[in-house]
Parts: C-alpha cells; sequence; structure tokens
C-alpha cells in the first residue's frame, strides 16, 4: 500500500464548527488531492496542490480550505462545517515524475456534520 | 472540461457470468483513463489505466478494458464473475498537465454477485 494515512478516520462535529482533516504521505509525491465522495456522485474534486505552498481549487471548493506547508501533509479545512458536508473524504496522492503514474488513495474520513 | 459517464449505477451477474461495465469519456486531449475498485469501507484501489500503450488494457482480478477512441469509451470486463467481484467500480480520466494533473469521476457502478 501506498504510504498515506488519513486523520482521523471517522468525526462527528457539529454545525458551525470548524473541522480540519489531515492527510498525511511518506512517498514524496509532489500531487496531492482532496475528493469527495456521495452517493450518485462518484468523487469530487475538491482542491489539490501541486507542490508546497502550490494548491488550487476544484470542482467542489466552497467552504473549504487547504494548506500544504511541507510535501508530506495537506490539510482540509472545513471552515464553518454545514449538513451538506456530511460526506467520506478521500485524499489521494501522485508522482510528478512518469505522466502515466496513477494515483493513490487514502482508506478516507466519514464525517458527519449534525 | 472533461466527463465520464458511467452507465448503470447499480449492476446484477450470476458467478461464472460476464461482468460488462460501461464508461463513456470526453476529453479535449488524449486520455489517461483508469478503473479503480472500492471494496466497502475502503480507499479506491487501481484496477488498470490506458497510457496509449496499447487498446485492450489488462489489470488485476482477471479485468481488462478496451479503449475505443472513435466511441469515446473505456468498457471494463471480465469473462467470469467471482462472489469477491462485488464491491463498486468508478471510471476515471486525468487531464493533463495544464489542467493540474485533476482525475475526474464517473459516478460508479455498484456490482453485486448472486450466487
Amino acid at each position: 500500500d501506498a504510504g498515506i494515512t488519513q486523520s482521523p478516520r471517522h468525526k462527528v462535529t457539529e454545525t458551525g464548527t470548524p473541522v480540519t482533516l489531515r492527510c498525511h504521505q511518506t512517498e514524496n509525491h509532489r500531487y496531492m488531492y482532496w475528493y469527495r465522495q456521495d452517493p450518485g456522485h462518484g468523487l469530487r474534486l475538491i482542491h489539490y496542490s501541486y507542490g508546497v505552498k502550490d494548491t488550487d481549487k476544484g470542482e467542489v471548493s466552497d467552504g473549504y480550505s487547504v494548506s500544504r506547508s511541507k510535501t508530506e501533509d495537506f490539510l482540509l479545512t472545513l471552515e464553518s462545517a454545514t449538513s451538506s458536508q456530511t460526506s467520506v473524504y478521500f485524499c489521494a496522492i501522485r508522482d510528478r515524475e512518469n505522466r502515466n503514474t496513477e494515483a493513490f488513495f487514502g482508506q478516507g474520513t466519514r464525517l458527519t456534520v449534525v | 472540461a472533461q466527463s465520464v459517464t458511467q452507465l448503470g449505477s447499480h449492476v446484477s451477474v450470476s458467478e461464472g457470468a460476464l461482468v460488462l461495465l460501461r464508461c463513456n469519456y470526453s476529453s479535449s486531449v488524449p486520455p489517461y483513463l483508469f478503473w479503480y475498485v472500492q471494496y466497502p469501507n475502503q480507499g479506491l484501489q487501481l484496477l488498470l489505466k490506458y497510457t496509449s500503450a496499447a487498446t485492450l488494457v489488462k489489470g488485476i482480478n482477471g479485468f481488462e478494458a478496451e479503449f475505443k477512441k472513435s466511441e469515446t469509451s473505456f468498457h471494463l470486463t471480465k469473462p467470469s464473475a467471482h462472489m469477491s467481484d462485488a464491491a463498486e467500480y468508478f471510471c476515471a480520466v486525468r487531464s493533463s498537465k495544464a489542467a493540474g494533473n485533476k482525475l475526474t469521476f464517473g459516478g460508479g457502478t455498484r456490482v453485486l454477485v448472486k450466487p
């Protein structure tokens, strides 16, 4: 398995509170991604990073922010959690050196906003 | 913008029967295409990928997919389903480097295998 660790694995939080999810990799890969998975929608990209301090928005970025201060860590923050952000969140990484490489996924974080 | 369409959100097959999962994509550049599998409460695992080397791609667990440019399709097949194939399957296309190398996923197809 690729060295990707997501924390926490499960979290229940109240509406309006800030939440931070962490993705940690040991592969030294350049690209990191945050997706959310919802039934019928597959996985949708929230934010991604192509290097330290280099991030960009995905298709569902509203209400989320990210930070990447080190190669190995990519943080996803829900600034003020809403019930619509109840979802399973996946982090993925990809090596920049080989154009043919696939993305590797973490085990996911199940977030429930009540 | 690229997109992926998977026909059928649920597929039911009998053990030993053919598995066919359909995927059509749109992409403005020659695509990198992927099939991932997700078992319950787990992350996504790569089944196979198309990277322009060959149109018929073989993956793990007996799966294969054929890239057809004229049909913009990348359907996934397995000749004989096994109970362990019960999972959700996702087709994905990756954008160019200029567009951030982003993966765009289809909505997924959940496979049920009947004994």
